[in-house]
């Protein structure tokens, strides 16, 4: 398995402001994800972020308002640049680690609830 | 964008009764995974079932697949009030481990 924490569990940030939010595997993984869950919606893919490289992002979001590090195997951040209220959601971090037998499972983060006033 | 929808949205019943809540996708998936959510935390990992199955079982939970209607179900049986909770499934179209989630279903079980 793998367990993943994420700083800050929450937040409440003022519009035009700008936060990190950390996420830590205790575990070495290939793969890392950043999700977004808007209030009462689904999650949405962010990005995929690549350890050594730019991160890759998904229809809707770019580099400049969501920038992504991804400095080793078990460390990521995911900063929202210059929020609006609309920037309100979960952010979760999630990893993919394959097991024996080359089955691959997804974890999940407990999630960043952020709260753009 | 979503590849999935789920029905129902809501659902609320009385413990000891079965849940069954049914996704919907869009296009040819590599596997198909249900995942629940408490108050709007991490999401917990309930099933993963490969394109080429079409039944798994795991403790009080069955999840069926039929690709040829590219739709899936979750049966939760003998419910308990622990498992209000909300439920996504999700689907992965290639080996990249990206996850495109349905709406997700809101399950209320009543003591």
């Amino acid at each position: 398995s793998a367990v993943i924490s994420q700083k800050p569990s929450r937040d409440i940030c003022q519009r035009g402001t700008s936060l990190t939010i950390q996420c830590q595997v205790d575990s070495q993984v290939t793969m890392m994800f950043w999700y977004r869950q808007q209030p009462g919606q689904s999650l949405t893919l962010i990005a995929t972020a690549n350890q050594g490289s730019e991160a890759t992002y998904e229809s809707g979001f770019v580099i400049d308002k969501f920038p992504i590090s991804r400095p080793n195997l078990t460390f990521s951040t995911l900063t929202v640049s210059n929020m609006s209220p609309e920037d309100s959601s979960i952010y979760l971090c999630s990893v993919l680690k394959y097991l024996a037998g080359g089955r691959g499972e997804q974890y999940f983060g407990p999630g960043t609830r952020l709260t753009v006033t | 964008s979503q590849q999935g929808e789920e029905d129902p949205q809501a659902l609320s019943i009385q413990e000891g009764e079965n849940a069954t809540m049914n996704c919907s996708y869009k296009t040819s998936i590599n596997n198909l995974q249900w995942y629940r959510q408490n108050s709007g935390r991490g999401l917990v990992h309930l099933i993963l079932i490969r394109s080429n199955e079409r039944e798994k079982h795991s403790g009080r939970l069955r999840v069926t697949l039929d690709t040829s209607k590219k739709s899936s179900s979750l049966l939760i049986t003998a419910s308990r009030a622990a498992d209000t909770a909300s439920y996504f499934c999700a689907t992965t179209l290639d080996n990249t481990g990206k996850l495109i989630f349905g709406q997700g279903t809101t399950l209320q079980v009543k003591p």
